[in-house]
C-alpha cells in the first residue's frame, strides 16, 4: 500500500511569489491534515480535511494561504504572496475514518522563502 | 493553553544503555497521547496511541506509558537504529489537531 506522498520534496521561491503545495493521501483515507513545522519550533496544525469538506482550518496563519481538496482525494496548499517567514517544512498527513487517531505522515515539503 | 513539553531535548547513548524520554502535558480533555519517531527527512512515523492514565503499550525495544501529567517512552538496550527524533503529541476534547512537542533527539552509538 502506497503511503502519503508529497510534492515537491523541495521549493525555493522568491518573497512574493506564489507557491503550490500538493498531498496525495493513503487510498480510501477521508481524513487529510496539513501542519508545518518552522525552524527551532514544534510542527503545528494548519488544517483538516473530511473528505473535500474544511473540518478544522483554526490553524491556518493567514489568508494568504488556501488549501483545497478536490473532489475528496487529492488535496493543495497554496502560498500567495509568500512571505520569508512561511519557510518551513510543511507535512500532509491522512487517517481512515475507522481509525482517525493513526495518523500517517507524508516525507513533507521543505519551503524556502528568500 | 494546551502544551507539551519533551525533555530532554538531546540524548546520547551507548548500544545496550536502557533510558527514558519525557513527555510532560497540559490539555483540556485529553483525547489520546501519540508518540511518533521521525527520521531525517522524513515524515513522523506513528507508534503507539495512550488513553488513559496506567495504560502502557509495547513494541520491540520501546515501551510507553501514561499518568494523568506525563507520559514516558523507555527504550530497553538501544541499538544504532533506534536513534531519531522521538515526538510526543497530544489530542484535546475541543478537536482532531495533533499538537506537538519539540521532539527528543536520541542517537545510539555502537
Amino acid at each position: 500500500e502506497a503511503g502519503v506522498t508529497q510534492f515537491p520534496s523541495h521549493s525555493v521561491i522568491e518573497k512574493g511569489q506564489t507557491v503550490t503545495l500538493r498531498c496525495d493521501p493513503i487510498s480510501g483515507h477521508d481524513n487529510l491534515y496539513w501542519y508545518r513545522r518552522v525552524m527551532g519550533k514544534e510542527i503545528k496544525f494548519l488544517l483538516h480535511f473530511v473528505k473535500e469538506s474544511k473540518q478544522d482550518e483554526s490553524g491556518m496563519p493567514n489568508n494568504r494561504f488556501l488549501a483545497e481538496r478536490t473532489g475528496g482525494t487529492y488535496s493543495t496548499l497554496k502560498v500567495q504572496p509568500a512571505e520569508l517567514e512561511d519557510s518551513g517544512v510543511y507535512f500532509c498527513a491522512s487517517s481512515h475514518r475507522a481509525k482517525h487517531n493513526e495518523q500517517f505522515f507524508g516525507p513533507g515539503t521543505r519551503l524556502t522563502v528568500l | 493553553e494546551d502544551q507539551v513539553t519533551q525533555s530532554p531535548e538531546a540524548l546520547r547513548l551507548q548500544e545496550g544503555e536502557s533510558s527514558s524520554l519525557n513527555c510532560s502535558y497540559t490539555v483540556s480533555g485529553l483525547r489520546g497521547l501519540f508518540w511518533y519517531r521521525q527520521d531525517p527527512g522524513k515524515g513522523p512515523e506513528f507508534l503507539f496511541t495512550l488513553y488513559s492514565a496506567g495504560e502502557e503499550k509495547e513494541k520491540e525495544r520501546l515501551k510507553a506509558t501514561l499518568t494523568k501529567k506525563e507520559s514516558f517512552l523507555h527504550i530497553t538496550a538501544p541499538k544504532p537504529e533506534d536513534s531519531a527524533t522521538y515526538l510526543c503529541a497530544v489530542k484535546n476534547q475541543a478537536g482532531t489537531a495533533l499538537i506537538f512537542g519539540k521532539g527528543t533527539t536520541l542517537s545510539v552509538s555502537s
